[in-house]
This record gives structure tokens, C-alpha cells and sequence, in this order.
């Protein structure tokens, strides 16, 4: 069954405009950390931003800010005030189980966002 | 803080020859992981290590692949013998132990199977 599910294959998005990246999970492990990375042309992976299950406020790092709700197993990902560097792939991924260091990492399908003058 | 290290950064083989791809972790981080990246397609988890044990090789195609981590720190993965299938970005990664911490990427290997 697919863990991590990214509908949008591709967006657009003008610069300084705010823009969402959709990424729904599936897991019955009530313990599940989520992950969003970066991977610029140059192909390195940069992390960018995590939600745990249990973390009562949406995390926000910079211009990055994680919407999540949890009802819904959504965890969308808000880039706001967008920069041409923005222009890149985007991968959310998520790590279930207890704290034992035993969980997989696994990724979804990736947005490729695009960032216009 | 050194970053997770890689070798090569390329390699071009023709089908049914042999490679191999080197990685070393950050320092400490027990957690090891190999993933392949298919041109287009999200990191796919082959391999994930806890010190020098496997704890997850159920993607790994275990006839033509194969992985080691010795001494719990740098890790081998190898392919023998490649198809053009596998032609795709081998990427390694750490962590520290747990479910909050994010993993660090090293820069990959792009393999091309001609």
C-alpha cells in the first residue's frame, strides 16, 4: 500500500506568491514522524522541515511552515513569499513505529515546483 | 560536521558487468540507509542498517544486489550483474537513532547501464 501519496505532479508558482504542496499518509502506527526534503537540479537531498504525530502546533521553519492535520493524514507543506530558488523537486516522506531507531524512511512520488518571475 | 560521503559520483557499465558504490556516514549516526532514484520517481529505501544489522533489505533485489556495512560505519552497496534497469541515482543516507530525526543525504551516485 502506498505510504505517502503527492497528487501534484508539477506546480506553478509566481515569485513572492505563497504556494501549497499537497503530500496525504497512511499509517495505524500512532507514532509516526513526517518529513519534507528538498532536491534542487544538482540532485542533493536537503531536509527541510518535520512533524511528529504528537507535536500539538504545525512546525514552521523560516518561510517553511508543514499544515498538518492529522484527522485528515494530510501534511502539506506552505512556502511563502516564493523565490527563484524555490525551483525544485519536492519530496515528503514519513518514518512510523516506536522510538528504536528501526523505522524505514520512505519517500512519495515528489512535486516539481516551478518558481516565474 | 562532515556531510555524508559518496563514491563515485558517476559510473557507466554495460549490462551484466559488475559495480559497486561506496558510503560513509556522518560520524555517530547509527542509522544507514541506501535508496534508489529512478529518473523522475521518489528515493526508494533498498537497504536500511542499525550499526552493522539490517533491519529492512525487503526492496532489495537480493539476487543481483547486495549490501554490507562493516564495523557499523561505511557501507558498501554492489550490483552484479547490472541490468539496464538499474540505471538510476543511488543515494546513501544517516540518521541519528529515532523517529523525529531527519536524515542527512549524501550526493549520490548517477549509474548509467548501457
Amino acid at each position: 500500500a502506498q505510504k505517502i501519496t503527492q497528487t501534484q505532479p508539477g506546480m506553478f508558482v509566481q515569485e513572492k506568491e505563497a504556494v501549497t504542496l499537497d503530500c496525504t499518509y497512511d499509517t495505524s502506527d500512532p507514532s509516526y514522524g513526517l518529513f519534507w526534503y528538498k532536491q534542487p537540479s544538482s540532485g542533493e537531498m536537503i531536509f527541510l522541515i518535520y512533524q511528529g504525530s504528537y507535536d500539538q502546533q504545525n512546525a514552521t521553519e523560516g518561510r517553511y511552515s508543514l499544515n498538518f492535520q492529522k484527522a485528515r493524514k494530510s501534511a502539506n507543506l506552505v512556502i511563502s513569499a516564493s523565490q527563484l530558488g524555490d525551483s525544485a523537486m519536492y519530496f515528503c516522506a514519513m518514518r512510523e513505529g516506536q522510538d528504536t531507531g528501526f523505522q524505514k524512511l520512505v519517500f512519495g512520488t515528489g512535486t516539481r515546483l516551478l518558481v516565474s518571475p | 560536521e562532515a556531510g555524508v560521503a559518496q563514491s563515485p559520483r558517476y559510473k557507466i557499465i554495460e549490462k551484466r558487468q559488475s559495480v559497486a558504490f561506496w558510503c560513509n556516514p556522518i560520524s555517530g549516526h547509527a542509522t544507514l540507509y541506501w535508496y534508489q532514484q529512478i529518473l523522475g520517481q521518489g528515493p526508494k529505501l533498498l537497504i536500511q542498517f542499525q550499526n552493522n544489522g539490517v533491519v529492512d533489505d525487503s526492496q532489495l533485489p537480493k539476487d543481483r544486489f547486495s549490501a554490507e556495512r562493516l564495523k557499523g560505519v561505511d557501507s558498501t552497496l554492489k550490483i552484479q550483474p547490472a541490468k539496464l534497469e538499474d540505471s538510476a541515482v543511488y543515494l546513501c543516507a544517516s540518521s541519528s537513532q529515532g523517529e523525529h530525526t531527519e536524515a542527512f543525504f549524501g550526493q549520490g551516485t548517477r549509474l548509467t547501464v548501457v
